[in-house]
């Protein structure tokens, strides 16, 4: 039973344009959120997290939208760069709950 | 001065067989957990340890043991592999319990043959 949603194995963009990448999540209970980013051969690393009292968090070019009542979030990368061509996992948990539940990863390809 | 580093790297081994992966973290933090990724690229969490002490355990068959000798380090141990088994394996280390940003290790990759 997947909790956490990630529609799109892969996603191409042009560097300079803007990356959109998606997340579905299941679970009401859901209440923080975190993007992950990952390189071939290497571990996820931690890229940005919103809580649930808000609905947007951004980090230089990274930017957080969450609709609660969608139960949605997505992660805009603008302006794309090829350093940015990695696997992202969407992540989410529950207050008071270690038990994180990650999405399936989407690939995305940022060509020069 | 790797955060959280895992050995061995690479692994592949017989059906049958036991082994071992190793993880330790340098980052002072209390919290640490094991994850599994399968052919479908999922993350899966299988343990979590707090301070030394097992607070997650997910449906994982039990010849897999985690074993925490102090909160910098947890292992794992794997019994009687079996084919299924080959997956990458994250370690991984957090503050605390609770929602915590995670710090991965760069993954043990297992193969049974």
């Amino acid at each position: 039973d997947q909790q956490v949603k990630q529609n799109s194995p892969s996603l191409s963009v042009q560097e300079g344009r803007i990356s959109i990448l998606n997340c579905d999540y299941t679970n009401s209970m859901f209440d923080y959120f975190l993007w992950y980013k990952k390189y071939p051969a290497e571990g996820p690393t931690f890229l940005i997290s919103i809580s649930s009292i808000k609905d947007k968090n951004e980090d230089g070019r990274f930017t957080v939208f969450l609709n609660k009542s969608a139960k949605h979030l997505s992660l805009h990368i603008v302006p794309s760069q090829p350093g940015d061509s990695a696997v992202y996992f969407c992540a989410a948990s529950a207050q008071n709950n270690n038990d994180m539940r990650f999405g399936a990863g989407t690939r995305l390809t940022v060509k020069p | 001065d790797t955060a959280v580093s895992q050995t061995p790297k690479y692994l592949v081994t017989q059906m049958g067989n036991d082994k071992s992966i190793k993880c330790e973290q340098n980052l002072g933090h209390d919290t640490m957990y094991w994850y599994k990724q399968d052919s479908k690229k999922f993350l899966k969490i299988m343990f979590s340890y707090n301070n030394k002490e097992l607070i997650i355990n997910e449906t994982v068959p039990n010849r897999f043991s985690p074993k925490s000798p102090d909160k910098a380090h947890l292992n794992l141990h794997i019994n009687s592999l079996e084919l299924g088994d080959s997956a990458v394996y994250f370690c991984a280390s957090s503050l605390r319990q609770g929602q915590e940003t995670q710090y991965f290790g760069p993954g043990t990759r297992l193969l049974v043959l």
